[in-house]
């Protein structure tokens, strides 16, 4: 089946390391993705990583990839006030040929200075 | 800014009534995909089009519809409104072949049905 699951909320203050964790069903998922969104905003695709991956690094952001649990998080190092927003992750399950992304509830990140 | 147009904007409307909703994919993407978002159900997937041909379809309701153009735009028309249908409706594109098929957002369309 497919179901991602995320906490819904994270406070952190500026400066800080944020973490923000997800777990998928779908172990034929071939790529995740980090997506945010800003208030009133769209959502912006800020990384992805292949299945095949452990962790992937992309300046502040980090991704590690724990297939076996069906574990992703993402790291975001030095988090910026700017940072704070609503950060989803999404698998591209293999039975729909990629044809569609399933969601996750998403994670509200607040940055405090 | 991705590069998908989405419009309009905002949309207020009353139930019963009928809606289209416009999105411009990022040039050269030939793949089309419909969201919505609301409160209580998240992010789900609604369809998908390609090339002008429907490919793969989600959780998308009988009153609603979509076709993509010739010209690669598409449309996704919503009727017999109701209130439950108020929703964030998010257009994206992607270009298959592409490695992830990364799908790009657009801002998307605010409905609120009253």
């Amino acid at each position: 089946g497919e179901d991602v699951e995320q906490s819904l909320f994270l406070s952190v203050r500026e400066g800080d390391s944020s973490v923000i964790n997800c777990t998928y069903t779908d172990s034929s998922s071939t790529y995740l993705y980090w997506y945010k969104q800003e208030p009133g905003a769209g959502l912006q695709l800020l990384t992805y990583i292949f299945s095949n991956m452990d962790m992937k690094q992309d300046q502040r952001l980090t991704v590690l990839l724990n297939k076996k649990d069906k574990h992703l998080s993402l790291r975001i190092a030095d988090t910026q006030t700017g940072d704070s927003a609503i950060y989803f992750c999404a698998e591209s399950p293999m039975n729909t040929g990629f044809q569609k992304l399933v969601f996750g509830t998403g994670t509200r990140l607040l940055v405090s200075p | 800014d991705s590069g998908v147009t989405q419009t309009p904007k905002h949309l207020i409307t009353a139930t019963g009534q009928r809606v289209t909703l416009r999105c411009s994919p990022r040039s050269g993407d030939l793949s089309v995909y419909w969201y919505q978002q609301s409160l209580d159900q998240g992010l789900q997937f609604l369809i998908q089009y390609y090339n002008g041909e429907e490919r793969a379809k989600g959780n998308i309701l009988e009153r609603f519809s979509a076709q993509q153009f010739p010209d690669l735009h598409s449309e996704l028309n919503l009727s017999s409104l109701e209130l439950g249908d108020s929703a964030l409706y998010f257009c994206a594109s992607s270009l298959p072949g592409r490695a992830a098929e990364t799908q790009y957002f657009g801002p998307g369309t605010r409905l609120l049905v009253l």
